[in-house]
This record gives structure tokens, sequence and C-alpha cells, in this order.
């Protein structure tokens, strides 16, 4: 497509249910990045893949979050047993090449997770 | 103290200002250094980019580095209305961050017409 698409844009959802984050980036890019987004704050690292190989998911705040990349395309983060201190914005991103550091990455529009 | 600190502002300037916004980090081993623009509502997209120490034109945009002081600064001349929008440093290149952008906290900028 012609950016990085995420879906749902907006989630409200009860304190310990699941959710599921969907993320679909931009045609024939290799690397996808998960962010998170405080409000007042900067995107913070999550976890990113090359092609469905997840390369290092360091960010992660603890085991209730995952991630994939089955066809190393379209990624889904999904966070089990919901806390209130999980809302935030969820942004995706994706670049072309997978080793350069400095490689332009393109942001999605994010997904806003609100949990009460 | 965060490794990327950045002035949250806002900022507030007449059109046609020069402005200058700045990060300053202390991870010596950053090397790549860039600068994102985000409009509300919208996702970070990327303005500038710079590799090690040196100063980077684009149009009215400059991003400076100066890696012994651990600074950059992203100036823009003739500021408009349309340049107001949160402004996001963010750094890589040290070898235990891989992949990794490590963000400022961004900088609010208002140009008033």
């Amino acid at each position: 497509g012609a950016g990085v698409s995420q879906s749902p844009r907006y989630k409200v959802t009860k304190r310990g249910q699941d959710v599921a984050l969907r993320c679909d980036p931009i045609s024939g890019h290799v690397s996808l990045y998960w962010y998170r987004q405080a409000l007042g704050q900067g995107p913070e690292f999550l976890t990113y893949f090359n092609y469905e190989a997840q390369q290092d998911k360091s960010g992660l705040p603890n085991d209730r979050f995952s991630a994939e990349r089955p066809e190393g395309s379209i990624s889904t983060l999904t966070i089990q047993r919901t806390e209130q201190r999980d809302s935030a914005m969820y942004r995706c991103a994706s670049s072309l090449e997978r080793t350069h550091p400095g490689n332009t990455i393109y942001f999605g529009e994010g997904s806003w997770l609100t949990v009460v | 103290q965060k490794e990327v600190e950045q002035d949250p502002g806002p900022l507030s300037v007449p059109e046609g200002a020069i402005v200058s916004l700045n990060c300053t980090y202390s991870n010596s081993a950053f090397q790549y250094f860039m600068w994102y623009r985000q409009y509300s509502r919208k996702g970070p997209e990327l303005l500038m980019y710079t590799y090690s120490s040196g100063n980077k034109e684009d149009g009215r945009f400059t991003a400076q580095v100066d890696k012994s002081s651990k600074y950059i600064s992203l100036f823009i001349r003739d500021s408009q209305p349309s340049d107001s929008a949160t402004y996001l440093c963010a750094m890589s290149g040290a070898v235990e961050y891989g992949n990794k952008l490590v963000f400022g906290a961004g900088t609010i900028l208002r140009v008033k017409s």
C-alpha cells in the first residue's frame, strides 16, 4: 500500500482482556518495527522483525506482550490480560532495508489503546 | 537521566523567525542522528538525517551534530505556520541498539501568523 496501515485506529478494552493490534507495512519493506508512544513522549522501541524473523524483542515490557510476523508481511502485536498502564499509542513502522541503522523508517498513524 | 534529552516546549515564534531546536544525549556511540516532524494525530515523518558530526542543509532546514558535546540541533529558517508540529530528535548506531531508534520526548513548535 501507499503507507503503513494499522488497525484498529482506536481500541477501548476492559482490564484483563486480550487485544491484538495489526500492522500492514509498506509493500516490499523488509523490516518492521513496533513502538509505543505515551502522551507527550517520543516513541519507545518494543520489537522489530526482518522478514518473518523477530530480531530483537528487548523492548517488550513483560511476557504479556508478544508479536509475530508469520509470512514476513503483516504483523500482529498481542497484549494479554491488559492493564491500565498499557494504555498508549502503539505505532508500527517499516523500512526497506534491514541492516543499516540509519535507514529511513516510515511510521503508521498508530493504534490508540485505552484500557478501562 | 534519559539517554536523549529534549526540551518539550512549547516554543512559540512569529512567522518568519529562525527556530532552533536542540537535543542532548549521553551515549557517545550514537552515529546516526535524525529529526522527525509529527503533526497532531499523525505518525512521525523523517525530516532530516545526518551521519556523524557536521552540518546538513535541506531547503529551510539545517541539521547540526556536535558529537564532542553530544549535542544536535535543527534550525528552521523563515518559519511558516505549516511548520507548527512536534519535532522529535532520534538517534541510533550504537552497537547495543541494533536497528533501534532512541527518541527524545519532542518539542512542540507553534508558528504564529
